[in-house]
């Protein structure tokens, strides 16, 4: 079955440090998005991407980078950790727009 | 750009009650309306979606009420259960451009008591 893969589940780091959370998607979706949620604001969209070599920004794009070399991966890079990152991070692929967006299991970060 | 507004933020009804989640959203062009139910630990998961030509949406349980005109829709759970009890978000896109990405409301938690 296609799947949608989140590495770490869980970490811890400290601020100023350089952190990417990986997502990998076996569904050959070109669309990738990810997400940031937290209480009271839902979720919110970091970057995504409609294809490989394309990137855009998000609601909540400061601070946060992304690449897209190929159709499987979008790893997300927090160029300098800040506590105000911590949060839960989604990724989610869609097939094309307007139609169902798979998400990943999340990764919880912790910056201390 | 498309704005999403959810309530109640919590929810709490009886095994049994139905239960009633509302959405408004503000960008007329928005023609697709998913809902996601998150467990606890999990990602969302769609559970159900309309389009802006049907007013309404059965699934066994949920039904989905589109109300273009007003710009609001609603998720209606009936007979709830306790694994019912989860986060909901209410979400909204267009086909055009980068409105085509999924704006979601706040959530609703549900929680369904025995």
């Amino acid at each position: 079955d296609a799947e949608i893969t989140q590495s770490p589940r869980h970490k811890i780091t400290e601020t100023g440090r350089q952190v990417t959370l990986a997502c990998h998607q076996t569904w050959n979706h070109n669309n990738m998005f990810w997400y940031r949620q937290d209480l009271g604001h839902g979720l919110r969209l970091i970057h995504y991407s409609y294809g490989v070599q394309d990137t855009n920004k998000g609601e909540v794009s400061d601070g946060y980078s992304v690449s897209r070399s190929n159709t499987e991966d979008l790893p997300l890079t927090l160029e300098s950790a800040a506590s105000s990152q911590t949060s839960v991070y989604f990724c989610a692929t869609q097939r094309t727009l307007n139609t169902e967006a798979f998400f990943g299991q999340g990764t919880r970060l912790t910056v201390v | 750009g498309e704005n999403v507004e959810q309530h109640p933020s919590t929810l709490s009804v009886q095994e049994g009650d139905s239960a009633v989640i509302k959405c408004t959203y503000s960008d007329s062009a928005s023609n697709y309306f998913p809902w996601y139910k998150q467990e606890l630990g999990k990602g969302p998961q769609l559970i159900i979606d309309i389009r802006s030509n049907v007013g309404e949406k059965k699934d066994q349980r949920i039904a989905v009420t589109l109300n273009k005109t007003a710009k609001h829709f609603s998720l209606h759970i009936t007979e709830t259960q306790p694994e019912d009890s989860a986060v909901y978000f209410c979400a909204a896109s267009s086909i055009e451009g980068s409105q085509g990405n999924l704006i979601f409301g706040k959530g609703t938690k549900l929680s369904v008591k025995p």
